[in-house]
C-alpha cells in the first residue's frame, strides 16, 4: 500500500547543512515531491524527482534517491533562519492512476542562528 | 496570476451549523483538489475534479461532506452538519493537467475550528 514516512523534527545551527530523509511507496513509476509550509501558509513545492534518478540538484537543493532502500533524502545545503519550516515528501505512484499526493507526516526543521 | 484563492481564512463555527468553503483555482488548471490537515492525520486528500468532474471522492469522511465544482473557476466544499472532530486546515489546490512533472499549487488554507 501506499506509506510516505518522515523524521518528526530536526534541528541545525545556520550555515550547516540539513538532511530531511523520507520513505516511499515500491514502484517503479513515482514522482517524489519535496512541499515546504511555513506557519500558517499553504505548501510550496520546492522539488520534484521521478523514480528511475538518482540524483537532482536545485541551487542550495539536493534531492537524492536510493531506489534499493525506496529512501529519499532533502538536502539543504547553507542552511537559513528562513529555512525554518516544515518539510513534506510527498508521491504520487502513476501505476495506481490516483494523481492526489500522499504526504509523509512533516519534518519540523528548526535553524538555530 | 493571484494564485489559488481560498475563502474564508478563518472559520469559527458551533456544533450542527453548515459550513461553506470556497476555493477559485488558478486560471486554466483543470484539475482541482480539496485536501485536510489535521494534527492527528497529517495531510490526506478529501476528493479531486479534472475538468469539473469528480475523480476520486474516497477521501470524503462521509455523507456530512459535499463538494461541487459547477465550472472551471470555483468550488466548494461542504459540511453539514460540523462536528468538533471537522476541526482542521483546509486547502485547496490546483494543476494544470495531472502528469507527475504538472506541479499543484496550494491555497493558503481555511482553519475551521467547530465548538
Amino acid at each position: 500500500g501506499e506509506d510516505v514516512e518522515q523524521s518528526l523534527f530536526l534541528s541545525v545551527r545556520e550555515g550547516d547543512s540539513s538532511v530531511i530523509n523520507c520513505t516511499y511507496t515500491d514502484s517503479s513509476s513515482t514522482y517524489l515531491y519535496w512541499y515546504k509550509q511555513e506557519p500558517g501558509a499553504g505548501l510550496q513545492l520546492l522539488t520534484y524527482i521521478f523514480s528511475n534518478m538518482d540524483m537532482k540538484q536545485d541551487q542550495r537543493l539536493t534531492v537524492l534517491l536510493n531506489k534499493k532502500d525506496k529512501h529519499l533524502s532533502l538536502r539543504i545545503a547553507d542552511t537559513q533562519t528562513g529555512d525554518s519550516a516544515i518539510y513534506f515528501c510527498a508521491e504520487i505512484v502513476m501505476d495506481t492512476g490516483r494523481r492526489a499526493l500522499t504526504f509523509g507526516s512533516g519534518t519540523r526543521l528548526q535553524v538555530q542562528p | 496570476d493571484a494564485g489559488v484563492i481560498q475563502s474564508p481564512r478563518h472559520e469559527v463555527t458551533e456544533m450542527g451549523q453548515e459550513v461553506t468553503l470556497r476555493c477559485k483555482p488558478i486560471s486554466g488548471h483543470n484539475s482541482l483538489f480539496w485536501y485536510r490537515q489535521t494534527m492527528m492525520r497529517g495531510l490526506e486528500l478529501l476528493i479531486y475534479f479534472n475538468n469539473n468532474v469528480p475523480i476520486d471522492d474516497s477521501g470524503m469522511p462521509e455523507d456530512r461532506f459535499s463538494a461541487k465544482m459547477p465550472n472551471a473557476s470555483f468550488s466548494t466544499l461542504k459540511i453539514q452538519p460540523s462536528e468538533p472532530r471537522d476541526s482542521a486546515v483546509y486547502f485547496c489546490a490546483s494543476v494544470t493537467g495531472l502528469l507527475g512533472t504538472d506541479t499543484q499549487y496550494f491555497g493558503p488554507g481555511t482553519r475551521l475550528t467547530v465548538l
